[in-house]
């Protein structure tokens, strides 16, 4: 079964907008990833966020952790066409690092110009 | 720098073959770990190997094994394939108790 489940599961934007992704899971974590990916090609670490962290920002993105409620958000400020893609959380299993990765179904987002 | 390396980029096989997935982790990476992504979903966890040795293991049936060299590279094997068995399959290295792992572009295996 898949820990993370992404929501929405697709969303369309305009170029501009804010796109904003939420992921929840179920069992306790180390750490929590977010990973974007191109047309079924391999995936690209976009961010890590720590178990005691609330937030962490890179770039446009910004994500945000709520260890009480067992979810995350990623948020995509001022998107473009490029940012056109598959996006996927993923939480470490049993909680502890270098572990194997769980993964959701993803969100797949189109912004279009 | 070379990222994580996989080869072949594509594959068709019959059922029952026997393929081999081969895979080069990110230079100074010891931590190799396997993935298969179907049409539509996340990728799903197969094993883990560090130190040549499978440390951990996904839900997948025994005929899924792998093996890591002393260079670290790894080979993912799939016996008596399935018409399920096609998907993705998707490499990522790391270091030991690391946690980002770096994922190759994938081998998209068909199986008919």
């Amino acid at each position: 079964s898949q820990q993370g489940e992404e929501d929405p599961q697709a969303l369309s934007i305009q170029e501009g907008e804010n796109a904003t992704m939420n992921c929840s899971y179920k069992t306790s974590i180390n750490n929590l990833q977010w990973y974007r990916q191109n047309s079924g090609r391999g995936l690209v670490h976009l961010i890590l966020i720590r178990s005691n962290e609330r937030e962490k920002h890179s770039g446009r993105l910004r994500v945000t952790l709520d260890t009480s409620k067992k979810s995350s958000s990623l948020l995509i400020t001022a998107s473009r066409a490029a940012d056109t893609a598959s996006y996927f959380c993923a939480t470490d299993a049993y909680g502890q690092a270098g572990t194997a990765l769980i993964f959701g179904k993803g969100t797949t987002l189109s912004v279009s110009s | 720098d070379a990222g994580v390396t996989q080869s072949p980029t594509h594959l068709i096989k019959t059922r029952g073959q026997q393929v081999t997935l081969r895979c080069s982790p990110k230079s100074g990476h010891d931590t190799v770990s396997w993935y298969q992504q179907a049409l539509g979903q996340g990728p799903q966890f197969i094993f883990q190997y560090y130190e040549e040795e499978e440390r951990q293991r996904g839900n997948f049936p025994d005929r899924f094994s792998g093996h890591q060299f002393p260079n670290y590279s790894s080979e993912l094997n799939v016996n008596a394939l399935l018409l399920g068995d096609s998907a993705l399959y998707l490499c990522a290295s790391s270091l030991r108790q690391g946690n980002e792992q770096y994922f190759g572009p994938g081998t998209r295996l068909t199986v008919t």
